[in-house]
């Protein structure tokens, strides 16, 4: 069945610093890729998404390409602040029409100023 | 404000005390559905509803109930809640054809 590899955390960093926080999928098909946050308390919002091969995703600095060729969509940030500190979801959705997400373990990311 | 509300926000209870979590959307969505959230396991979905009557299983439905009796409200059910189902629940719609879904902010369940 589909499923979505996370990046084990935690992770902390210090502002300013680069981030890259690794995901890997299994499907089948063509699923479109997402990352969720989820800040303290709060439910997740979506962060940014891909829905075909080679497709960046951008958002609040972040970004993620859709690698088919490594099943791969690891987030990235180029500084991070204080207030990226949350928990990031890796999901797909099989394929369109289906509304079911897949998700990782979460990444919990601690920037420490 | 496009919003999930769910009700209520913490609940401690004990084993075998039926409980309802409430869910409702103000965006006119079809598509809803309950994921539970465990450390190590991600979001899992445990039922979804693509319609008003229609409802089907996830992958861990063991145990909860659903209804869509408006297209609005979706509870979740516990019949006879057991200790495996301490968990923060989440509740989520879409609208079809779309990609952004959204989340309520979470029900943190407790069962003794």
């Amino acid at each position: 069945g589909d499923s979505v590899t996370q990046m084990e955390g935690p992770v902390t960093l210090s502002e300013e610093a680069f981030l890259t926080i690794n995901c890997t999928y299994t499907a089948t098909g063509y699923p479109s890729l997402f990352w969720y946050v989820q800040y303290p308390g709060e439910g997740l919002q979506l962060l940014l998404k891909a829905t075909k091969a080679d497709d960046k995703g951008s958002n609040k600095g972040f970004e993620a390409t859709y690698r088919k060729e490594t099943t791969s969509f690891h987030l990235e940030k180029g500084s991070v602040q204080v207030s990226d500190s949350a928990v990031y979801f890796c999901a797909l959705r099989a394929h369109f029409g289906n509304e079911k997400l897949t998700f990782g373990t979460g990444t919990r990311l601690t920037i420490i100023p | 404000e496009a919003q999930v509300t769910q009700n209520p926000r913490y609940l401690i209870t004990v084993t075998g005390k039926k409980l309802t979590v409430t869910c409702s959307q103000n965006m006119n969505h079809e598509y809803m559905s309950w994921y539970r959230q465990d450390p190590g396991l991600g979001l899992r979905q445990i039922y979804y509803s693509m319609n008003v009557e229609v409802t089907d299983k996830g992958d861990v439905p063991e145990g909860y109930k659903v209804s869509r009796k408006e297209k609005r409200n979706f509870p979740l059910i516990l019949e006879s809640p057991s200790p495996n189902q301490t968990s923060l629940y989440f509740c989520a719609s879409i609208l079809q054809g779309t990609d952004t879904q959204y989340f309520g902010p979470g029900t943190r369940l407790t069962v003794l």
